[in-house]
């Protein structure tokens, strides 16, 4: 079983709607979790952290956390075109000599057409 | 500004050679990684440290090695270069902060061994 694993997609959604990335984690001990977004020949870019269980709002995104079912996710209100990209979900180990090291997952295609 | 900084962006070098990428940060962080990616797939973490001296192997197996003599600067080497070392490289850093620390990447070098 990966470490952090989501569905690569293409997930496809139209200008205005909300998208729905989901991730799932196997390290049940886990405490840290980030969502990095990725244009295609870029590098990836923090957009947001959650470490609770529950909800995070930033903007027109949303962090959803449950770590008893060892989930995390990001909606995206009123997409748009400009939020095409890679989103990255990112777990901190959290045992041994590489605490605190982000383990991604490979990533969902996000594209939202106008 | 505080920032993260890789050069070259883009290199193109012939089999057998040696190559340093360079990555500095002046973000005071102590924790300093290397990812490799190829196209449209997940980032493997190659190298780590925690700081000065510090230097750790990641996930990926890689035949590149790595120095931090000074806190900002993170320098990867490939002694001989050959064409399976064609990939991105990304470095990023973070606070080191038990499990609760967000990474910030820099631009990236992508690398064409030839």
């Amino acid at each position: 079983q990966k470490e952090v694993e989501q569905n690569s997609g293409p997930l496809s959604v139209p200008e205005g709607a909300i998208a729905s990335l989901n991730c799932t984690y196997s390290d049940r001990v886990s405490q840290s979790f980030f969502w990095y977004r990725q244009y295609s020949g870029k590098s990836p870019e923090l957009i947001m952290s959650i470490y609770s269980n529950g909800d995070k709002e930033d903007g027109r995104f949303t962090a959803q956390l449950n770590k008893a079912s060892q989930y995390v996710s990001l909606l995206i209100r009123d997409s748009q075109p400009s939020d095409s990209a890679t989103y990255l979900c990112a777990v901190s180990r959290n045992y041994g000599g590489s605490q605190g090291n982000l383990i991604f997952g490979k990533g969902t295609k996000l594209s939202v057409k106008p | 500004e505080a920032d993260i900084y890789q050069t070259p962006r883009y290199l193109v070098i012939g089999t057998g050679k040696k190559i340093t990428l360079e990555c500095s940060q002046t973000m005071g962080h102590d924790k300093m990684y290397w990812y490799q990616q190829d196209p449209g797939m997940e980032l493997h973490l190659i190298h780590y440290s925690y700081g000065v001296n510090s230097t750790e192997k990641g996930d990926l197996s890689s035949e590149s090695t790595v120095s931090r003599i000074r806190t900002e600067h993170f320098p990867l080497t490939l002694e001989s270069a050959r064409p399976s070392h064609t990939s991105q490289y990304l470095c990023a850093s973070s606070e080191s902060v038990g499990g609760y620390s967000e990474a910030f990447f820099g631009q990236g070098t992508r690398l064409t061994v030839v």
